[in-house]
């Protein structure tokens, strides 16, 4: 089985500022992984995905991840936030069979102005 | 065209009282989920269908119970009511292991 730690339940960072959300993973076999957003009110929304190649992915927003294998991690950065930002980050991991996503507790990020 | 929808969008109804929640997919997946999430935004499994079979039963109490008409639907239906239910409830679909589509939420207030 795989499992996700978010490290960080609250991060407030100001707006334009480098922001950092930390996620780590645990899973004896090949992992996929997944960070998810959702807005005040709304449902999950897919960031981005590592499935394989680059371990530095893209995804909407600006947001991009890296992913470490080296130290399970894949944690999700934006050089620049906006006020926009502030919304809960979740982590997510499955294996390639992807019966099961097992989702961290989740980063509330907060934009300050 | 929304890809998973939920209905009801919100959801108010008195202890004891049964209510379904009805999810629909238009995306050709075959698994669908639903997941809880509480006040504190912990999602946490409940039940998950790959073409209309069951495959992952979390503990749930028997009061919730999901039906699979088809692989394009799954519905929740709950008996009995009780305060702590209260929770916004997702439904989710998939295909391998390429990330989930989720619904945009159904909020349940159990007064």
């Amino acid at each position: 089985a795989q499992s996700v730690t978010q490290l960080d339940s609250q991060v407030p960072v100001f707006e334009e500022a480098p922001v950092e959300l930390r996620c780590n993973y645990s899973s004896s076999v090949s992992v996929y992984l997944f960070w998810y957003v959702q807005y005040p009110n709304q449902g999950l929304q897919l960031l981005l995905k590592y499935l394989s190649g680059s371990t530095l992915v893209k995804g909407i927003n600006g947001f991009e991840a890296e992913f470490n294998k080296s130290q399970t991690s894949f944690h999700l950065r934006k050089p620049s936030v906006h006020i926009s930002d502030t919304a809960e980050y979740f982590c997510a991991v499955t294996s390639n069979t992807g019966n099961q996503f097992y989702f961290g507790t989740g980063t509330s990020l907060t934009v300050i102005p | 065209d929304t890809a998973v929808s939920q209905t009801p969008k919100y959801l108010v109804t008195q202890m004891g009282n049964d209510k379904s929640i009805k999810c629909e997919q238009n995306l050709g997946h075959d698994t669908m989920y639903w997941y809880k999430q509480d006040s504190k935004k912990f999602l946490k499994i409940m039940f998950s269908y790959n073409n209309k079979e069951l495959i992952i039963n979390e503990t749930v109490p028997n009061r919730f119970s999901p039906k699979s008409p088809d692989k394009a639907h799954l519905n929740l239906h709950i008996n009995s009511l009780e305060l702590g239910d209260s929770a916004v409830y997702f439904c989710a679909s998939s295909q391998g292991a390429a990330g989930y589509t989720f619904g945009s939420g159904t909020r349940l207030t159990v007064v």
